[in-house]
């Protein structure tokens, strides 16, 4: 069974560009959360996705960044226009769907670390 | 507001066993998880615990204490690869997980 993916790895971008990272889920799981870790901080929760819903975006630092989850698969967040404080790596993770503990294990990805200059 | 709380490090040598404490404080508890990292790369799944008591998953047990809001992880018979930053994780209503600096275990041969 594949993993999650996400992609790129790394991207270096200037102040005020745009950045969009992708992340595949484990196939079959609804629920998708991204998290980022800035520099010298803990792992912070963004947004939940079940399927192609919001369920929480509470942890999403402003409206700057814009996460989407089409027909309920793939992920992207786009960062509009990247300032230098959301340098760091943006983690994203999956679970499966139902109420039972299950959920609660989540899979994450190897990450992407973004470098704004 | 919420609150989290392990050792920021903890040294041991293969073969022994380690507790990494943790407390928490946070709205909204539904378990608490626990997480492995190698060298800030993906974190890992280890255990999670929904009810009071010790779950025990191979060398790895969980133990949680919703009235002390308290809760470790137990590592037995250490190997080298241990060597990681563990985390305790409260989940939240909405399945989020709350990340604090982590226990960074070094294992010494």
């Amino acid at each position: 069974e594949a993993g999650v993916t996400q992609f790129p790895s790394h991207s270096v971008i200037e102040k005020g560009q745009t950045v969009t990272l992708r992340c595949d889920p484990i196939s079959g799981h609804d629920n998708l959360y991204w998290y980022r870790r800035v520099m010298g901080k803990e792992i912070k929760f963004l947004l939940h996705f079940v399927k192609e819903s919001k369920q929480d975006e509470s942890g999403m630092p402003n409206n700057r960044f814009l996460a989407e989850r089409t027909g309920g698969t793939y992920s992207t967040l786009k960062v509009q226009p990247a300032e230098l404080e959301d340098s760091g790596v943006y983690f994203c993770a999956s679970s499966p769907k139902g109420a039972g503990t299950g959920v609660y294990e989540q899979y994450f990805g190897p990450g992407t670390r973004l470098t704004v200059t | 507001g919420q609150s989290l709380e392990q050792p920021s490090e903890v040294t041991a040598v293969e073969g022994a066993i380690v507790q990494i404490n943790c407390t928490y404080q946070t709205s909204g508890f539904y378990g608490l998880s626990w997480y492995q990292q190698h060298d800030g790369g993906a974190p890992t799944f280890l255990s999670y615990n929904a009810l009071d008591g010790l779950e025990e998953t191979g060398r790895f047990s969980s133990f949680l204490s919703r009235s002390d809001s308290y809760g470790y992880l137990l590592l037995q018979e250490l190997q080298m690869k241990d060597s990681a930053s563990y985390f305790c994780a409260p989940a939240g209503s909405a399945r989020q997980l709350t990340f604090g600096s982590g226990t960074q275990l070094t294992v010494l041969p």
